[in-house]
């Protein structure tokens, strides 16, 4: 009962650089999302997903892109990394939109 | 003004205290509310979603008052192991779970 997966836990960037996080989900859900997580501001939406195939933007979505070609995965990209998007991020799952969220343990990225 | 609003705290409580907190919302067409707790540096978890008739899990109480755009949870008889980031979260309206977070209620249940 894996649930949902982010690969890596740590990540350290050089400004510039791309990389992708992973997300995995093994429940089916349809929706998924990515989520940015910084000191003294709730977690804000980046991306998300209601299907494979199916993507649109959250409320910060400059500076990563999406895909979502299989319902299992759901990656994030930095294109370029800046030192602005040093932060926790996670990714989450859920059944329907209305039904409980489940997130994956976060990636911590420093880009410096 | 924030989308959702909490009181960060901390709230420092002996345990067995009754302790209550609040949250406020700007969207009154919101659709559903929940609230998560959070341990240092780890995921959210669903605590326990927020009816409007008001609903109760063991020692966790949770409001929601619609006119108000107010929502509160209560904590009974806290342990020790009630410490956490307590997180007010609220659906957007439209499609997709796009889910607004507050900044979180810090808890420290002391001996």
């Amino acid at each position: 009962n894996a649930g949902v997966t982010q690969t890596p836990k740590f990540q350290v960037l050089k400004t510039g650089q791309s990389m992708t996080l992973q997300c995995a989900q093994d429940m089916n859900h349809e929706y998924m999302s990515w989520y940015r997580q910084d000191p003294g501001m709730g977690l804000r939406l980046i991306h998300y997903s209601v299907g494979a195939g199916i993507t649109d933007q959250g409320e910060v979505p400059n500076g990563y892109n999406v895909s979502r070609s299989t319902t299992e995965d759901f990656p994030l990209r930095l294109l370029s990394a800046a030192p602005s998007q040093t932060s926790v991020y996670f990714c989450a799952s859920s059944r329907d939109q209305n039904t409980e969220a489940f997130f994956g343990q976060g990636t911590r990225l420093t880009v410096v | 003004r924030k989308e959702v609003e909490q009181d960060p705290g901390p709230f420092n409580v002996p345990e067995g205290a009754t302790v209550a907190f609040n949250c406020t919302y700007s969207n009154s067409a919101s659709q559903s509310f929940f609230w998560y707790r959070q341990d240092c540096r780890k995921e959210p978890k669903l605590l326990m979603s927020v009816y409007s008739s008001g609903n109760e899990d063991g020692r966790f109480t949770a409001q929601l008052n619609r006119a108000s755009q107010y929502i509160s949870l209560l904590i009974r008889d806290s342990k020790l192991s009630d410490s956490a980031t307590y997180l007010c979260v609220v659906k957007r309206p439209g499609g997709g779970n796009k889910l607004t977070f507050g900044t979180g209620t810090q808890l420290k249940v002391e001996l």
